[in-house]
């Protein structure tokens, strides 16, 4: 059984701080790692994905991959309130870099307090 | 709106009821997918189509919960004899080609009583 883990918070953060985010995965063989952004009541939205080991920086986002370890973080800078939401972590099923067949963690809530 | 489009957003049934539920996805887009997401968890996926053809469905899906997608374009994900453990959130997801980004609708929310 294929899984993905991550801590369901509440993560609370000051706004103007960094809030780190983490996942791990269970299976070996999975090649894209994808992070949506979900608002209460609101379906997910994607913000970034990631295939290599490393790091990958779009905006105030990066998202961090360590293969040896099945360990994806993503870090969002200088936080905002509007960045108050449930972030999901999910992995691909599927061969190559297929987004769509996706194994998702429970998701972890931030909270940015102004 | 171009976006991928679901009807109906909200429906509240009687237990042993069928629903049905519609997905409009992007234009052109060739793959669709279900999801189901109940309160606390994240997105379970159910199913999806490569233009008409259903190539995947998971577990999670059992006989009582049938898609189609008969010309390609939109997609019916119909429940039959609906349980309270069938209360959700259902999704519908479409992208353009399997590696490309997949877009989610609004959802339907599924209340049975």
């Amino acid at each position: 059984q294929k899984e993905v883990e991550q801590n369901s918070g509440p993560l609370s953060v000051p706004e103007g701080a960094i809030a780190s985010l983490n996942c791990t995965y269970s299976d070996r063989g999975s090649q894209s790692f994808f992070w949506y952004r979900q608002y209460s009541g609101k379906s997910p939205e994607l913000i970034m994905f990631i295939y290599s080991n490393g790091d990958k920086e779009d905006g105030r986002f990066t998202a961090q991959l360590n293969k040896a370890s099945q360990y994806v973080s993503l870090l969002i800078r200088d936080s905002q309130p509007s960045d108050s939401a449930t972030y999901l972590c999910a992995v691909n099923q599927g061969g190559g870099g297929s987004q769509g067949n996706l194994i998702f963690g429970k998701g972890t809530k931030l909270s940015v307090k102004p | 709106d171009t976006g991928v489009s679901q009807n109906p957003r909200h429906k509240i049934t009687k237990r042993g009821q069928n629903v049905t539920f519609r997905c409009d996805p992007i234009s052109e887009h060739n793959r669709l997918y279900w999801y189901r997401q109940t309160l606390g968890q994240g997105p379970e996926f159910l199913t999806y189509f490569q233009n008409e053809a259903q190539l995947e469905k998971s577990r999670l899906l059992s006989d009582r919960f049938s898609a189609e997608r008969p010309k390609g374009s939109f997609s019916t994900l119909e429940i039959q004899r609906t349980e309270q453990g069938d209360s959700a959130m259902y999704l519908c997801a479409s992208s353009l080609n399997p590696v490309d980004t997949i877009y989610f609708g609004e959802g339907s929310w599924l209340t049975v009583v």
